[in-house]
């Protein structure tokens, strides 16, 4: 059980195009999921929190703008880089946790390359 | 975010030893940690977890310490073996504070064979 996916795996696209990265919960719902970023070598920083039927909560020091973030279900999260720029292209991980829990499920994560 | 920082970035062990990741945190309210192994181009997985409440906790093969004094969590692995070669990461949660992990740095283990 907790299986988290995310949609698609990889992704390279053209600078100044936005991509959507999708994270499902496959068999829980998750009122609230989490979406990373990870660059090389280097740690998970976390980006924003997104509650379901609400607005996303983002670190600080990252655009909303830029990072369009919709929780419209229980299973679904999406992400979406806007206006992609090459310093974009990194490792991005979401994690869901259902209600009432502390641990998060973390999905396979989305290579994203701008070139 | 908490500044969550792991001793040491890398760390090789021979098979069959056993092997200690340590992480420093910075945030005395945090109440709950949690392990991850994360494998080349994969998410994080779960390894092991701990509660402030408790100084130790044990799973199959691991055992994950926590010294509140100090603020230090470390995680042992018993018979290292070539697929626990990964980077391991602790998180720390806050009291309170919503949901939101932080994560340290990340040791990244080898297990020469």
């Amino acid at each position: 059980g907790a299986v988290v996916s995310q949609h698609p795996s990889r992704v390279i696209c053209k600078s100044g195009t936005s991509v959507k990265i999708e994270c499902r919960s496959l068999d829980f719902q998750a009122t609230t999921m989490f979406w990373y970023r990870q660059f090389p070598k280097q740690s998970l920083m976390l980006m924003a929190t997104s509650n379901e039927g609400s607005k996303a909560t983002y670190e600080q020091g990252v655009e909303k703008d830029k990072f369009l973030i919709n929780h419209a279900s229980l299973t679904l999260s999406t992400l979406t880089v806007t206006s992609a720029h090459p310093e974009d292209s990194s490792f991005y991980i979401c994690s869901a946790r259902d209600w009432g829990g502390h641990e998060q499920f973390f999905g396979p994560g989305t290579r994203l390359t701008v070139l | 975010g908490e500044s969550v920082g792991l001793h040491l970035p890398t760390l090789s062990v021979q098979e069959g030893d056993n092997s200690i990741i340590n992480c420093a945190y910075s945030n005395s309210a945090s109440d709950y940690f949690i392990w991850y192994k994360q494998e080349s181009g994969k998410g994080p997985q779960f390894i092991i977890d701990i509660r402030s409440n408790m100084d130790k906790r044990q799973g199959q093969r691991v055992t994950v310490l926590l010294n509140k004094t100090v603020k230090h969590l470390s995680l042992q692995i018993a018979a290292t073996q070539p697929g626990d070669s990964a980077v391991y990461f602790c998180a720390e949660k806050e009291k309170d504070t919503g949901n939101q992990f932080y994560f340290g740095t990340g040791t990244s283990l080898t297990v020469i064979p």
